[in-house]
């Protein structure tokens, strides 16, 4: 597609339930980052793949969270047993491949526990 | 790791008015962008700049790596250049973003 598209736009879960968020990236860019961004903070970074190899998971908070990118194009992040402090904006980006590509984002997934 | 420093953390403008964003890194870095994040949460490139100076409309960015700072000016401001202002630095590939500067555009 033209750009990074992600699903849902909103996601409202009660406290406890598991959530699924989806990342389609930008057709033939090799690399996928996952960052969270706090309401009033910039953006944190989660996870990097490189087409289905995730290369970097430092920035996942605790091990309820989980991405996956199986056939090196779509991404998921989970976030198993869901807490209040995980509402916030989940943004994917993708690029070229490389540190020296720029990232391109989506419209990010506003996440929203109750 | 990495700091990324912003700054002023707000700035109100009148419309027409022009204004400069400063961005200070605490170490070497692979490259640079800048963002608008705009009232409905998109977060839009504006610039790629590991080095130098690039113009694009009433935008432009300059970098100095060597000095670890980076300038986005922005001239004859419109009220749509409303939103918050993201610089990020790549480090291992991965990009380390600032706390931004929230501008606010006045009719």
């Amino acid at each position: 597609g033209a750009g990074v598209s992600q699903s849902p736009r909103y996601k409202v879960a009660k406290r406890g339930q598991d959530v699924a968020l989806r990342c389609d990236p930008i057709s033939g860019h090799v690399s996928l980052f996952w960052y969270q961004q706090a309401l009033g903070q910039g953006p944190e970074f989660l996870t990097y793949f490189q087409n289905e190899a995730q290369l970097d998971k430092s920035g996942l908070p605790s091990d309820r969270f989980f991405a996956e990118r199986p056939e090196g194009s779509v991404s998921t992040l989970k976030i198993q047993r869901t807490q209040q402090e995980d509402s916030a904006v989940y943004l994917c980006a993708s690029s070229l491949g490389g540190s020296a590509q720029p990232q391109h984002f989506g419209d990010g997934t506003r996440l929203s526990i109750l | 790791g990495i700091q990324v420093e912003q700054s002023p953390p707000d700035l109100i403008l009148q419309e027409g008015a022009n204004s400069t964003l400063r961005c200070n890194f605490s170490d070497s870095v692979n490259n640079l962008q800048w963002f608008h994040q705009n009232p409905w949460g998109q977060l839009i490139n504006l610039f790629y700049i590991p080095s130098g100076t690039k113009q694009n409309g009433r935008l432009s960015a300059t970098t100095v790596a060597t000095e670890r700072y980076s300038l986005l000016y922005i001239s004859s401001s419109q009220t749509t250049d409303s939103g918050v202002y993201f610089c990020a630095v790549n480090q291992g590939g991965k990009l380390i973003f600032g706390q931004g500067t929230e501008l606010s555009v006045k009719p």
